[in-house]
């Protein structure tokens, strides 16, 4: 399983556009990259999956390089209600994949 | 997006009791569920892993004896927390497999467990 490292936490104002990068070093030719958004005392919740380049839902964009060994996370314009931990998750999908999270992010958005 | 829920949300109980908590895909067959605990501001740690029809499989450090879990249907997952004492207390999130291939794990809402 490919390893992950995100920044423990980050702090953003109402407004911003917020980046959250994962260095993945290890990551395997069929690993996706998976991004998921916890509020306290609730379960994750999918935010953006892609496998190269870029990703755009109505969300976040999620931004690949060509080596795949990162990938980061774009919040266009946080509000308040974006303060939450963030974790990065790399796997094939596949029958064998068994979700492993990381530490992830805790991101404040302050007023 | 696919739905799974968790019964009950939060259950309080005595020291020494079992106490089980349900995980069910609600509109979709999942053959893998993956159980998971979250302490207060620490990330999620597997606990074992689900299959239908067969014994789940345990992390390292995790007492299968201790937290017994049932798959006995394509949609519903059970784990039964035995003689539970206070350091059990935590956040019990299940999640559920909906086939293979990108976008196919969906979490369930958790369930906050507190033994007095």
């Amino acid at each position: 399983l490919a390893k992950t490292t995100q920044p423990i936490s980050m702090d953003s104002y109402e407004g911003q556009e917020v980046n959250i990068t994962c260095s993945h070093n290890n990551i395997a030719t069929n690993d996706y990259i998976t991004w998921y958004q916890q509020f306290p005392s609730q379960g994750p919740r999918f935010i953006i999956q892609g496998y190269k380049t870029k990703v755009t839902n109505e969300v976040a964009s999620l931004f690949i390089p060509a080596d795949r060994k990162s990938s980061t996370l774009s919040l266009p314009r946080v509000s308040l209600s974006d303060t939450a931990v963030y974790y990065c998750l790399v796997g094939d999908s596949g029958g064998s994949y068994i979700p492993t999270f990381g530490r992830g992010t805790s991101l404040i958005v302050h007023p | 997006g696919a739905v799974v829920s968790q019964h009950p949300s939060r259950v309080i109980c005595k020291s020494g009791t079992s106490v089980k908590i349900e995980c069910r895909s609600l509109d979709f067959q999942a053959t893998t569920m993956f159980w998971y605990r979250q302490f207060p501001k620490k990330s999620l740690m597997l606990m074992a892993t689900s299959n239908e029809g067969s014994k789940a499989t345990y992390e390292q450090g995790v007492e299968k004896d201790k937290f017994l879990i049932n798959h006995a249907s394509l949609t519903l997952s059970t784990l039964t927390v035995t003689s539970a004492h206070p350091e059990d207390s935590s956040f019990y999130i299940c999640s559920a497999r909906r086939g293979e291939g990108p976008e196919t794990q969906y979490f369930g809402p958790g369930t906050r467990l507190l033994v007095l």
